[in-house]
């Protein structure tokens, strides 16, 4: 079993659609969780950075983590065809980040 | 802010060349700076992490006779690889961490390593 386990998709939405983006981990050590966003050929973009348990909105991202369930979601909200690309969560105990293996988007007009 | 810049961004080169890559943060000091490889649809795989000034620690499996790491300074750290064979070819990623507590890691947008 992996430590993270993310779905690779594609996920394919229309214009302005709610985006659920979802990854499960079994370390109950971890502690710091990411969300970023990788578009082809470029390297990850940080979109949010959550500490233990709880809610993070940024404009029309929303992380949500959830410690008891070993579970973390991203939240887009209004999709754009410019939200497109590959969304890899991560996650930490100290330094060293685990990956999930990225989930590709695609946000037809 | 935390703009982390990697240079070269491709490289093609034929079997046998060593290959620098840098990885410089711009606009912020980076204790630690961090190596990643990845391979095409897959996801990053961690190869090694610099603190500046000491020697790097890598990752299990990750040759560090291969793979040479320098952290000179609080802004670049620099791969190089090796006598490098197709094998080699891939997609080399750094990241960088600022200082302070609970700092997130910010990637440079790699370099795509051929070699023929």
């Amino acid at each position: 079993q992996k430590e993270v386990e993310q779905d690779p998709g594609p996920l394919s939405v229309p214009e302005g659609a709610i985006v659920s983006l979802n990854c499960t981990y079994s370390n109950s050590a971890f502690q710091y969780f990411m969300w970023y966003r990788q578009y082809s050929r470029k390297g990850p973009e940080l979109l949010m950075y959550t500490y233990s348990s709880g809610n993070k909105e940024d404009g029309r991202f929303t992380a949500q983590v959830d410690k008891s369930s070993k579970y973390i979601s991203l939240f887009i909200r209004d999709s754009q065809p410019s939200d497109s690309a590959t969304y890899l969560c991560a996650m930490s105990e100290t330094d060293k980040l685990i990956f999930g293996t990225g989930t590709r988007l695609q946000v037809f007009p | 802010g935390a703009v982390v810049s990697q240079h070269p961004s491709r490289v093609i080169c034929k079997s046998g060349t060593s290959v620098k890559i840098e990885c410089r943060s711009l606009d912020f000091q980076a204790t630690t700076m961090f190596w990643y490889r990845q391979f095409p649809k897959q996801s990053l795989m961690l190869m090694a992490t610099s603190n500046e000034g000491s020697k790097a620690t890598y990752e299990q499996g990750v040759e560090k006779d291969k793979f040479l790491i320098n952290h000179a300074s609080l802004t670049l750290s620099t791969l190089t690889v090796t006598s490098a064979h197709p094998e080699d070819s891939s997609f080399y990623i750094c990241s960088a961490r600022g200082q302070g507590p609970n700092q997130p890691q910010h990637f440079g947008d790699g370099t795509r390593l051929s070699i023929l």
